[in-house]
């Protein structure tokens, strides 16, 4: 069946620094990847929906120069948190749809601890 | 491991026909269990959750029982509508001595509802 791989799926870093999280599509090709965060004890957020080859939609609230996301190939998705703060740990997982089948597969997710 | 299973799609109904989704799921400890929503063209959307054995999860009609005894989390609705149609997932999370898991997807049942 088809994957879609996220890496790392746990990353430390100092605040500060800038992290990048792929999400890749294992054997399909995918026209449209979206990215999640969960806040503790809180549901999944939606923050952007990435469309290869064209700039990514964020949802309200999210900020785009914080958290960029380049879907430069149709089986590779990049999120980077850039100059990362404390506030900014959370759980965040990518989805891919193929096609129009509208099934998504969902990465395994990244945990990521800003210290 | 932990893992969720849902019934495989893709599942068509008449409208007006009662759905039932199957979820179970493994899990060493006590997790809190979701449904997700994903219509078409559009991210993932949480549509319900149970924290705890016995919890009845609902809304726009639909309603799934955390049932401890059998590890399940089956989606129900009592009359389905064209626009019910979408690709459903269910979702377990753990929680580590107070610390939030990461979210564990089914791989998603796509309904079809016909007018």
């Amino acid at each position: 069946g088809a994957v879609v791989s996220q890496h790392p799926s746990r990353v430390i870093c100092k605040s500060g620094t800038s992290v990048k999280i792929e999400c890749r599509s294992l054997d399909f090709q995918a026209t449209t990847m979206f990215w999640y965060r969960q806040f503790p004890k809180k549901s999944l957020m939606l923050m952007a929906t990435s469309n290869e080859g064209s700039k990514a939609t964020y949802e309200q609230g999210v900020e785009k120069d914080k958290f960029l996301i380049n879907h430069a190939s149709l089986t590779l998705s990049t999120l980077t948190v850039t100059s990362a703060h404390p506030e900014d740990s959370s759980f965040y997982i990518c989805s891919a749809t193929r096609g129009q089948r509208l099934v998504a597969f969902f990465g395994q997710g990244t945990r990521l601890t800003v210290v | 491991g932990d893992s969720v299973t849902q019934m495989e799609g893709p599942v068509t109904l008449s409208e007006e026909a009662f759905l039932t989704i199957n979820c179970t799921y493994t899990a060493t400890g006590y997790p809190s269990l979701f449904w997700y929503v994903q219509y078409p063209g559009e991210g993932l959307q949480l549509l319900l959750k149970a924290t705890k054995a016995d919890d009845k999860g609902s809304n726009k009609g639909f309603e799934a029982t955390y049932r401890k005894e059998t590890t399940s989390f089956h989606l129900e609705k009592g009359s389905v509508q064209v626009s019910d149609s979408a690709v459903y997932f269910c979702a377990l999370q753990l929680y580590y001595g107070g610390s939030q898991g990461n979210l564990i997807f089914g791989k998603g049942t796509k309904l079809s509802v016909k007018p």
